[in-house]
């Protein structure tokens, strides 16, 4: 029972660097989620996809691009890591129609 | 744009109180509102409200939704320790997004 399973679970990045976050789900769901939380900031929506070759901006896209070209998958890249991307990053999927989203465990970047 | 407030912001109870725990929200085409309970890493699925008036209740813990006001109350009675972590209150609208509130921090103290 993998669920939604976030590689790497931590990262140290140097300012300029680039990286890709990976997700997968195993629950055959057609919406995926990535989102960013900050300590007083909640759950911040990046970007998402509602199917296989979708994606669409979330509240805080500038600075990240994702690609969703397994439905089972959907990537999260940082082109040129800044410090400001210091943050745990969440990965997400639904059904759609409302119900509830399963989560991964998080991946915890620092940009140094 | 899409809002979801919850308050308060952080609370700190001893065990045995009741609390309760507030969400607001101003979302084109609501669908749908979803209470999670985060500890230490991914936030974990509490209740799922969609009609009005119609309490969720699991174990301790209850929940009540009011479309015509727009907000949600999470109750927990008979507080424990393991109840200490955020709480997160969120929408799904046509938009097919969740929007997440910022959270309401909850310590309960032995």
């Amino acid at each position: 029972n993998a669920g939604v399973t976030q590689t790497p679970k931590f990262r140290v990045l140097k300012t300029g660097q680039s990286m890709t976050l990976l997700c997968a789900q195993d629950m055959n769901h057609e919406y995926m989620y990535w989102y960013r939380q900050d300590p007083g900031m909640g759950l911040r929506l990046i970007h998402y996809s509602v199917g296989e070759g979708t994606t669409a901006k979330g509240e805080v896209p500038d600075g990240y691009n994702v690609s969703r070209l397994k439905k089972q998958n959907f990537l999260l890249g940082l082109e040129s890591a800044a410090p400001s991307q210091t943050s745990v990053y969440f990965c997400a999927s639904s059904t759609g129609r409302g119900r509830e989203a399963f989560f991964g465990q998080g991946t915890r970047l620092t940009v140094v | 744009e899409d809002k979801v407030v919850q308050s308060p912001l952080s609370l700190v109870v001893h065990e045995g109180d009741t609390v309760t725990l507030n969400c607001s929200y101003e979302v084109t085409n609501f669908r749908s509102l979803l209470w999670y309970k985060q500890e230490k890493k991914a936030p974990t699925f509490l209740f799922m409200l969609t009609s009005s008036g119609i309490e969720k209740k699991s174990g301790r813990l209850s929940s009540i939704l009011d479309k015509k006001e727009l907000f949600s109350i999470l109750n927990i009675t008979a507080t424990q320790t393991g109840d200490s972590a955020i709480y997160l209150c969120a929408t799904w609208s046509g938009t097919y997004k969740y929007i997440f509130g910022t959270g309401t921090r909850l310590k309960v103290l032995a």
